[in-house]
């Protein structure tokens, strides 16, 4: 069974700080996905990752994935409170969709 | 963008009636349909995996004959939650996949609250 370790599972910090978000498995996977959902909503595509060693980068968040295509992370500068909300990553192998347990962030004023 | 709908969107059912989710990908075939729920403040967790035509596979701990899904067609695939019971109030969110497309898109999601 493919499973993908999300942490930390819970982070508040001030706004205007930095923060990382990790995602890791065993597996290898043709791509990886971040995605952001908001209460009561489906998740919304952050971005998605390819090729091993990639790195990405979204205004503010930067996404990186492993070398070995097991791993990836999501950094944040200067966290705003509108980043508030969950964060998923998702491993995609042989078409199917694994996803992290998720990571809840809080940003505070 | 591809859509994707679900219906409906919201539903509020007693314990022991069955309730029927549609899922429809409005612009590309979709091969495959992926049926995944999200329990309240937790990840979404893969529950099954349907092609067209055929039998669904089922993820381990999910009962096949108590969520039946049926993917007859290239744009519609159902997912019927047999008398349902408080503990599978959930939200459930179908990613329909095919045509070549590597980006998947979500289906907006429909929450079930049975009581």
């Amino acid at each position: 069974t493919q499973l993908l370790e999300q942490s930390p599972q819970f982070l508040s910090i001030q706004e205007g700080e930095n923060l990382t978000v990790y995602c890791n498995s065993s597996s290898v996977f043709s791509s990886l996905q971040w995605y952001r959902q908001e209460p009561g909503e489906g998740p919304v595509l952050l971005v998605t990752v390819v090729t091993g060693g990639e790195v990405k980068k979204l205004k503010r968040l930067t996404f990186q994935f492993g070398d070995a295509r097991k791993d990836s992370s999501l950094h944040i500068t200067a966290a705003q409170p509108g980043d508030t909300g969950l964060y998923l990553c998702a491993g995609v192998s042989n078409d199917k969709i694994i996803f992290g347990k998720g990571t809840r962030l809080h940003i505070l004023p | 963008g591809a859509v994707v709908s679900q219906h409906p969107s919201w539903v509020i059912c007693k314990s022991g009636t069955s309730v029927k989710i549609e899922c429809r990908s409005l612009d590309f075939q979709a091969t495959t349909m992926f049926w995944y729920r999200q329990f309240p403040k937790q990840s979404l967790m893969l529950m099954a995996t349907s092609n067209e035509g055929s039998k669904a596979t089922y993820e381990q701990g999910v009962e096949k004959d108590k969520f039946l899904i049926n993917h007859a067609s290239l744009t519609l695939s159902t997912l019927t939650v047999t008398s349902a019971h408080p503990e599978d109030s959930s939200f459930y969110i179908c990613i329909p996949s095919g045509g070549g497309r590597e980006t998947q898109y979500f289906g907006p999601g429909t929450r079930l609250l049975v009581l």
